[in-house]
């Protein structure tokens, strides 16, 4: 069965150190999505991604992050100068169309120390 | 309160009771989708149900949705000690492409 995939399953950086999440969808979905989750908190909508563009994106995305698809296959999120604060299990998500159920990857956990 | 806000916020009972998690929401939506989220884990869909629609059963799940009182309910009947775990609802909202989370409810379920 297709699913999403994430790496690394876990990240250590240094606060202020640039990171990058990669994700690869499921092949045939059009709609991209990265959330986050604090430890024991909800799950938090980051940016949504299609066309090659982002489509929507939240308070949360601020010019610390940036979203790309390099080779119409991977989706990946970087933070350029991680806080404290960015700690949090990332999931990279993937769906066919809107209105659909999305498939979540299996998330990365990332510690900035 | 917030988009999605989920009661109660955890429940714990023994093997073979029922467990009922609601939703509610505050927007108009698309569709309402519920997922399950083991500790540390992906979420896993389990089941979305349509603006239109009011109930859908998938196995041991039953979903309900009213969207005059904008609220949802999943059930789990049966419970087994393997579905402890987080379950979420999430909203699909007109006019926009993306899913927005509740709360949650964790759930333990005792051998």
């Amino acid at each position: 069965e297709p699913e999403v995939t994430q790496t690394p399953s876990h990240q250590v950086t240094q606060m202020g150190q640039e990171v990058i999440l990669r994700c690869v969808p499921i092949s045939n979905h059009l709609y991209f999505y990265w959330y986050r989750q604090i430890l024991g908190q909800k799950v938090e909508f980051l940016v949504s991604f299609y066309n090659n563009e982002i489509s929507e994106k939240s308070e949360i995305f601020d010019d610390q992050f940036s979203v790309e698809r390099p080779d119409g296959s991977n989706f990946t999120l970087k933070i350029r100068s991680t806080k404290l604060e960015d700690s949090a299990m990332y999931f990279c998500a993937s769906r066919p169309g809107t209105v659909t159920e999305a498939f979540f990857g299996q998330g990365t956990r990332l510690t900035v120390v | 309160s917030q988009q999605g806000e989920e009661d109660p916020q955890a429940l714990s009972i023994q093997e073979g009771e029922n467990a009922t998690m609601n939703c509610s929401y505050k927007t108009s939506i698309n569709n309402l989708q519920w997922y399950r989220q083991n500790s540390g884990r992906g979420l896993v869909h389990l089941i979305l149900i349509r603006s239109n629609e009011r109930e859908k059963h998938s196995g041991r799940l039953r979903v309900t949705l009213d969207t005059s009182k904008k609220s949802s309910s999943l059930l789990i009947t049966a419970s087994r000690a393997a579905d402890t775990a987080s379950y979420f609802c999430a909203t699909d909202e007109w006019n926009t492409d993306k899913l927005i989370f509740g709360t949650g409810t964790r759930l333990q379920v005792f051998p």
